[in-house]
């Protein structure tokens, strides 16, 4: 069965330090990779997202995200956090089979002014 | 951008009684529509997959005839939890995915229930 797995599930950092965001999955076929961040009380929102072509990903919000087959591994980075990146982040894995998403355990990040 | 809404937005049930909550895509035709539970600090269970005018698939483990999904159009699907317990209290989250473009779904804001 498919499996995300999130190796981070608490992270705290402050204003201006780098971030990066593990993110495996266990399948074998041909996938599309989300990463979703939620806002303290608002819904999922769709960071980035890869389908195919370059690896590497940009999003909104100066987040970008690397694809590495070899590795099953999709990690999220900034470069420089802001306060206002405070949030949940949640990778997704979709394969192209059944269409459905599965996410993974989540991050919460926490960003000191 | 594509926008999904959900109603009630949170909602207190006594023990015994159902509860329906909408999910509605109000600016573009969703021909499947997820359901998600999101327990506190933790990731979204998908619970059911509906497509409109046919019967819902669900995730292995979670019950049918408890969780009851609808999805009567193309921008509407209800899931009705059924005798509710206070085990069901819990963030109920849909999505829409968008009619002719398979990979992009839209997230809904949630509903937060609680079965006293």
């Amino acid at each position: 069965a498919q499996s995300v797995s999130q190796h981070n599930h608490h992270v705290i950092l402050s204003e201006a330090a780098s971030l990066e965001l593990g993110c495996n999955y266990s399948y074998g076929g041909t996938v599309n990779l989300f990463w979703y961040v939620q806002y303290p009380g608002q819904h999922l929102q769709l960071l980035l997202k890869y389908f195919s072509g370059d690896p590497l990903v940009k999003g909104i919000k100066g987040f970008e995200a690397e694809f590495i087959k070899s590795k099953f591994s999709f990690n999220l980075r900034k470069p420089s956090v802001q306060w206002s990146d405070t949030a949940e982040y949640f990778c997704a894995v979709r394969s192209g089979n059944t269409g459905k998403l599965i996410f993974g355990q989540g991050t919460t990040l926490q960003v000191k002014p | 951008g594509a926008v999904v809404s959900q109603h009630p937005s949170w909602v207190i049930c006594k023990s015994g009684t159902s509860v329906k909550i909408e999910c509605r895509s109000l600016d573009f035709q969703a021909t499947t529509m997820f359901w998600y539970r999101q327990f506190p600090k933790q990731s979204l269970m998908l619970m059911a997959t509906s497509n409109e005018g046919s019967k819902a698939t669900y995730e292995q483990g979670v019950e049918k005839d408890k969780f009851l999904i609808n999805h009567a159009s193309l921008t509407l699907s209800t899931l009705t939890v059924t005798s509710a317990h206070p085990e069901d209290s819990s963030f109920y989250i849909c999505s829409a995915r968008v009619r002719g473009l398979t990979y992009e779904q839209y997230f809904g804001p949630g509903t937060r229930l609680t079965v006293t």
